[in-house]
């Protein structure tokens, strides 16, 4: 159980392009789903929280304009780089879990991207 | 300050050589320590989560413990497959989660 999945795993793209990434619940419903960014040999990064049919939380830092976070049902949420640059280049994962505040949070399995 | 610390950051051992993975913890109103371990270009995958001092958990070779300060994630004669980046997450009284850096272990067969 508890199974997150993310698509697509890895992608490439041209600077000025828009990319998005979607996160599932598979087996569970998830009112809250979270949005890390890794750089290599790093720890995770938190970019934003979001509740299922509200706006995310972003953290400090973090662009909403640049970061388009939708939570759009309780098994879906979906991350957009919008006009990507090659500093956008990382390791983007996302966590969900089912709302209760000390719950885990489950990850999906990445998805790298790489803007040229 | 809120902050985790894990050391080593890194740790090679011989297969079957036994050891423990230190994460030191300054949280105020801790509602949760969490063990999470993460191979290369993967997500992190879920291990443990310890809520009060004393608490102790296992999961094959692994144990976690958990002090007022401190964490330990003990791993008895480890195999190859063992080898990953293991990484530690403390909730604070406001359920946020601070990571530590990791410690990344490597076993030697």
């Amino acid at each position: 159980g508890a199974v997150v999945s993310q698509h697509p795993s890895r992608v490439i793209c041209k600077s000025g392009t828009s990319v998005k990434i979607e996160c599932r619940s598979l087996d569970f419903q998830a009112t809250t789903m979270f949005w890390y960014r890794q750089f290599p040999k790093q720890s995770l990064m938190l970019m934003a929280t979001s509740n299922e049919g509200s706006k995310a939380t972003y953290e400090q830092g973090v662009e909403k304009d640049k970061f388009l976070i939708n939570h759009a049902s309780l098994t879906l949420s979906t991350l957009t780089v919008t006009s990507a640059h090659p500093e956008d280049s990382s390791f983007y994962i996302c966590s969900a879990n089912t709302g209760t505040f000390q719950e885990t949070q489950y990850f999906g399995p990445g998805t790298r991207l790489l803007v040229l | 300050e809120d902050q985790v610390t894990q050391s080593p950051e890194a740790l090679r051992l011989q297969e079957g050589e036994s050891s423990s993975l230190n994460c030191s913890y300054t949280v105020s109103g801790l509602r949760g320590l969490f063990w999470y371990r993460q191979d290369p270009g993967k997500g992190p995958e879920f291990l443990f989560t310890l809520y009060s001092a004393g608490e102790e958990k296992e999961k094959e070779r692994l144990k976690a413990t958990l002090t007022k300060k401190e964490s330990f994630l003990h791993i008895t004669a480890p195999k190859p497959e063992d080898s990953a980046t293991y990484l530690c997450a403390a909730m604070d009284s406001n359920y946020q989660l601070i990571w530590g850096a990791g410690t990344k272990l490597i076993i030697k067969p």
